[in-house]
């Protein structure tokens, strides 16, 4: 199964983008890279998917390298409640049997 | 969307003994996964449960330890058998809806075992 690596912890400043990477260099060409992000050991929330392409929803963007060995999930504007455990996963499988495998996670602290 | 819903939110066992966890969701789902989140750690996929067939457990599980039933399209329960303080740990349920989209998960069952 493709696993992804990230970076224990970060920071950014309340109104800045905060750029959160993940490697995944053993990703299969069907697996999706999935972000979530856990806030106080609440069950995890879902941010944002992709494949191949870029993508963007109200809450984040995010970038996918041409070899799809790795990726960025981009927050804007970062708030104080956005300080949570980001997640980077893949799904793995088809269509009627997958799964996804969570990476350790990024803990972000946003600063007033 | 997906509302699912775990019972108990929280429980204190003894060791030795047994908890059986509920996951209710409120539309019908063909396949839900139960994940264990050890303190401070990332979540681990424990099992897929479909309806109608036995469960299928990742490396490290088994069927004894964490039995998992699967009566219909949206409810399923993990059994935590045997327990020891090492079990103590958040225990969650997740659906997708609809594929490749969103997963749902509960907000989990935080067990400590004594």
């Amino acid at each position: 199964d493709a696993k992804t690596t990230q970076p224990t912890s970060m920071d950014c400043a309340e109104g800045r983008a905060a750029n959160l990477p993940c490697n995944h260099s053993t990703i299969s060409g069907n697996e999706y890279v999935y972000w979530y992000r856990q806030i106080h050991s609440q069950g995890p929330q879902y941010i944002i998917h992709g494949l191949k392409n870029n993508e963007t929803n109200e809450m984040a963007s995010l970038i996918i390298t041409e070899d799809r060995k790795s990726s960025t999930l981009i927050l804007p504007h970062a708030t104080l409640r956005d300080t949570a455990v980001y997640y980077c996963i893949v799904r793995v499988g088809g269509d009627s049997s997958y799964k996804l495998i969570f990476g350790s996670g990024t803990r972000l602290l946003v600063r007033p | 969307s997906a509302v699912i819903s775990q019972k108990p939110s929280r429980d204190i066992c003894q060791r030795g003994t047994s908890l059986t966890i509920q996951c209710q969701v409120d539309s019908q789902v063909t396949m839900m996964f139960w994940y264990r989140q050890q303190p401070g750690q990332s979540l681990t996929l424990i099992a897929t449960a479909n309806q109608g067939s036995e469960a299928t457990y990742e490396s490290g599980f088994v069927i004894d330890k964490f039995p998992i039933s699967r009566p219909n399209l949206t409810f399923s329960t993990l059994t935590v058998s045997n327990m020891s303080p090492e079990d103590s740990s958040i225990y969650l349920c997740s659906v997708e809806p609809y594929v490749k989209t969103e997963a749902f998960f509960g907000q989990g069952t935080r067990l400590t075992v004594v």
